[in-house]
């Protein structure tokens, strides 16, 4: 079975610039999450979606950030214009929800390493 | 809010040790928690997943217990070995709520 994949794995932008973010989840799963993880802290989730649907995205930056999940697989996130403060590992996992038979257990991808100059 | 405290956090041990980090939460209504280790620029992988039903989940050298009365749990390795040299996450699933909680991690060493 694949993991969730992501790409890129590096990414170095000047602060002003925009930057996107994919993901694509493990088949199946229909829960997806893109977190943020500043070095030295753990993650913190930035949204979630159900299908292509949005769960919760109370702590997405929405002046900056934007994400979609427009046919309920992949998903890309945005950030324009990036600050100095967005340099971080992004993060995207999936899940299978209760009602679908799993447990929340959630399965991380590699990440996209974003350095903002 | 759902707090996760991990403790302590960092730790350096000789290869062969056994030893146990910590994870408190404040809030014990939760579905799950679950353990992940995270390599220098790399994702996270999940170790052991505990049901809130469960006290305990074993897979080779780990053992996870969760107390979730107390709001604890417990990541215990045997036999430590240097490649086990990585950051461990704690992370709990709310009951009321759709976010996993991570904690900030505990960074082990384990010196050859």
């Amino acid at each position: 079975e694949a993991g969730v994949a992501q790409s890129p794995r590096y990414k170095i932008i000047e602060k002003r610039q925009s930057v996107a973010f994919w993901c694509n989840p493990i088949s199946g799963h229909a829960t997806l999450y893109w977190y943020q993880q500043i070095l030295g802290q753990g993650p913190k989730l930035l949204i979630q979606f159900q299908n292509n649907g949005v769960v919760d995205d109370s702590q997405l930056p929405k002046d900056r950030f934007s994400a979609e999940r427009l046919k309920g697989v992949d998903s890309t996130l945005k950030i324009q214009p990036a600050k100095l403060e967005d340099s971080a590992v992004y993060l995207c996992a999936s899940s299978l929800s209760l009602e679908e038979g799993g447990s929340y257990e959630q399965y991380f991808g590699p990440g996209t390493r974003l350095t903002v100059t | 809010k759902q707090e996760v405290t991990q403790i302590p956090a960092a730790l350096s041990v000789p290869e062969g040790e056994n030893l146990v980090l910590n994870c408190s939460f404040t809030d014990s209504a939760i579905y799950n928690l679950q353990w992940f280790r995270q390599d220098p620029g790399k994702g996270l992988t999940s170790l052991l997943l505990i049901q809130s039903s469960q006290r305990e989940q074993t897979s080779g050298r780990l053992n996870a217990s969760l107390d979730k009365s107390s709001g604890r749990s417990t990541l215990y390795i045997a036999a430590s070995q240097p490649g086990d040299s990585a950051t461990y996450l704690c992370a709990v699933y709310p009951e009321y709520g759709n976010k996993l909680v991570f904690g900030a991690g505990t960074i082990l060493r384990v010196k050859s």
